[in-house]
C-alpha cells in the first residue's frame, strides 16, 4: 500500500524559513517523479514543486521560484520542500503526492499545515 | 501559469447526471490529453478519479467520466449517490512536466 507521510508543518513567524519532510513507503521510491501541492483555507488545490526521479530535474510554479526549494533522498525514502521568506497568503495545508504514469497525482499524503503568523 | 476555470458549484438529485466544466487554452487543457480529476470530501486529501482526460484508475466506479473538447475539458458523473457530495478538481499539463489545477467545483446532491 502506498503511504505518503508528511512532516514538519506548523506555526512559523512571517520571513521565516520551515522544511517540510514526505516518508514514503509501499512502492520503490526511487522510480517515481514526486510533487507537491498546497491547499489554503477554504480554497483550491495548488501544484507547487515537482522533482525527477534522481532529483536532477526540478521544476516550480512560476510565482514560487527562488523561495521554494523541492529535494528528495532516494536512500531515506523521502522528498522535502524548503520554504523561505514565509508570508501570511503561504498558510496552507501541504500534500506530498506521488505522480502517475503521465502527468497526474496519483497518490497523496494526508498533508500538514503550515500557519504563517506573528 | 493560470489556474484552469471551473464552475464554483453545481447541484443535481440522487440518480441525476451532473457535468462539470474545466477550461484552459491551447497552452495547457487544449494542448496535451493530459487531463486529470480528483474528489475531495472535507478534511480529506484529494483522490484520484479520472487521468489521461478519460481514464479511470482501478476502484473508481464507471459512472465517473471523462471527456475533452478543444480547450474544455469536462467531467460527468451519471446516477449520482450522496457519498458523491464533495470537491472536484480538474488539473492539465502545461509543458515542461509541470502541472495546473482548476480553482475546484463544489457538487452537491440535492
Amino acid at each position: 500500500e502506498v503511504q505518503l507521510v508528511e512532516s514538519g508543518g506548523g506555526l512559523v513567524q512571517p520571513g521565516g524559513s520551515l522544511r517540510l519532510s514526505c516518508a514514503a513507503s509501499g512502492f520503490t521510491f526511487r522510480t517515481y517523479w514526486m510533487s507537491w501541492v498546497r491547499q489554503a483555507p477554504g480554497r483550491g488545490l495548488e501544484w507547487l514543486a515537482n522533482v525527477n526521479q534522481d532529483g536532477s530535474e526540478k521544476r516550480y510554479v512560476d510565482s514560487m521560484k527562488g523561495r521554494f526549494s523541492i529535494s528528495r533522498d532516494n536512500a531515506r525514502n523521502s522528498l522535502y520542500l524548503q520554504i523561505n521568506s514565509l508570508r501570511a497568503e503561504d498558510t496552507a495545508v501541504y500534500y506530498c503526492a506521488r505522480e502517475g504514469g503521465t502527468y497526474y497525482v496519483e497518490y497523496w499524503g494526508q498533508g500538514t499545515l503550515v500557519t504563517v503568523s506573528s | 501559469q493560470s489556474a484552469l476555470t471551473q464552475p464554483r458549484s453545481v447541484s443535481a438529485s440522487p440518480g441525476q447526471s451532473v457535468t462539470i466544466s474545466c477550461t484552459g487554452t491551447s497552452s495547457d487543457v487544449g494542448g496535451h490529453n493530459y487531463v486529470s480529476w480528483y474528489q475531495q470530501h472535507p478534511g480529506k486529501a484529494p483522490k484520484l478519479i479520472i487521468y489521461d482526460v478519460s481514464n479511470r484508475p482501478s476502484g473508481v466506479p464507471d459512472r465517473f467520466f471523462g471527456s475533452k473538447s478543444g480547450n474544455t475539458a469536462s467531467l460527468t458523473i451519471s446516477g449520482l449517490q450522496a457519498e458523491d457530495e464533495a470537491d472536484y478538481y480538474c488539473c492539465s499539463y502545461v509543458g515542461d512536466y509541470t502541472l495546473v489545477f482548476g480553482g475546484g467545483t463544489k457538487l452537491t446532491v440535492l
